[in-house]
C-alpha cells in the first residue's frame, strides 16, 4: 500500500518568507509526527498528533513554528519568516497509534537563503 | 538529560568482515529502534526492541537489548556493499512530559569491495 508522503520535496526559500509542508499519513494511522533532520545529524523531535490534537508540540524550536491536523489526517507544518536556520530536511511519520512502529516519509529538503 | 549516543559515528569496513554499532542510552525506555537511511532517501524500520535480552535478525543483521547495560547492539556479518547506509537507533519513551523517538546521531557505514 501507499507509504507516508511528503510535499514539496524541496524547497528553497529567501530569508523571512512563509512556507508549508505537507504531510499524508498512511491511511488509518492514527498518530503523527513531525522531525527535523540537520546535515549530518538524527532526527530531532518537533511535534505529535493524535488524531487531530496536537499532544506534544514541545520540540518546535520558536513561534515561527506551527503545525495542524484539522481533520486527522493530512498535516501541514508551516514555517513563518524563515530564517537561514532552518535549513534542514523535515520528517513525518506516522503510526497506526502511538506504541506502533513509525513509518516516515521521503522528507522535504528546505534550503533557505 | 536523555542522551542516546552511538559509537562508531563512521565505520569503514570491508566486504565480508563483522562489526558491531553500539547504541548506550542514558534511561530506561519502553522500546528502541533501529532505523536504516540511504543518502537523500527517508528512513526504514529494521528492528524493534521491547524487553531485556531480545534479539533479533534479518539477514547480515542482528540487533539486541540489554536494559540494564542499557546498551543496544546491531552486529553485521559479512559485509556486503549494499549495506551501506546510515544507521540510527532510537529510544521511544515519555520524556519531558511527551511521548517522543529520541535518535541518535547516526552510524555512517561504507563497505568497500
Amino acid at each position: 500500500g501507499a507509504g507516508v508522503s511528503q510535499s514539496p520535496r524541496y524547497k528553497v526559500a529567501k530569508r523571512g518568507q512563509d512556507v508549508a509542508l505537507r504531510c499524508d499519513p498512511i491511511s488509518g494511522h492514527v498518530s503523527l509526527f513531525w522531525y527535523q533532520q540537520a546535515l549530518g545529524q538524527g532526527p530531532e523531535f518537533l511535534t505529535y498528533f493524535q488524531n487531530e490534537a496536537q499532544l506534544d508540540k514541545s520540540g518546535l524550536p520558536s513561534d515561527r513554528f506551527f503545525a495542524e491536523r484539522p481533520e486527522g489526517s493530512v498535516s501541514t507544518l508551516k514555517i513563518q519568516r524563515t530564517q537561514q536556520e532552518d535549513s534542514a530536511v523535515y520528517l513525518c511519520a506516522s503510526s497506526l497509534d502511538r506504541v506502533e512502529t513509525q513509518y516516515f516519509g521521503p522528507g522535504t529538503r528546505l534550503l533557505v537563503l | 538529560e536523555l542522551k542516546v549516543e552511538q559509537n562508531p559515528l563512521f565505520l569503514s569496513m570491508q566486504e565480508g568482515k563483522n562489526y558491531t554499532i553500539y547504541c548506550n542510552y542514558s534511561t530506561t525506555s519502553d522500546r528502541l529502534y533501529w532505523y536504516r537511511q540511504d543518502p537523500g532517501k527517508s528512513l526504514e524500520s529494521l528492528f524493534v526492541l521491547l524487553s531485556n535480552g531480545a534479539v533479533k535478525q534479518e539477514g547480515r543483521l542482528m540487533a539486541s537489548l540489554d536494559t540494564k547495560a542499557r546498551l543496544s547492539t546491531l552486529h553485521i556479518t559479512a559485509a556486503v556493499h549494499d549495506l551501506s547506509a546510515t544507521y540510527f537507533c532510537a529510544l521511544d519513551g515519555v520524556w519531558e512530559g511527551g511521548n517522543k523517538l529520541v535518535f541518535g546521531a547516526g552510524t555512517i557505514l561504507r563497505v568497500k569491495s
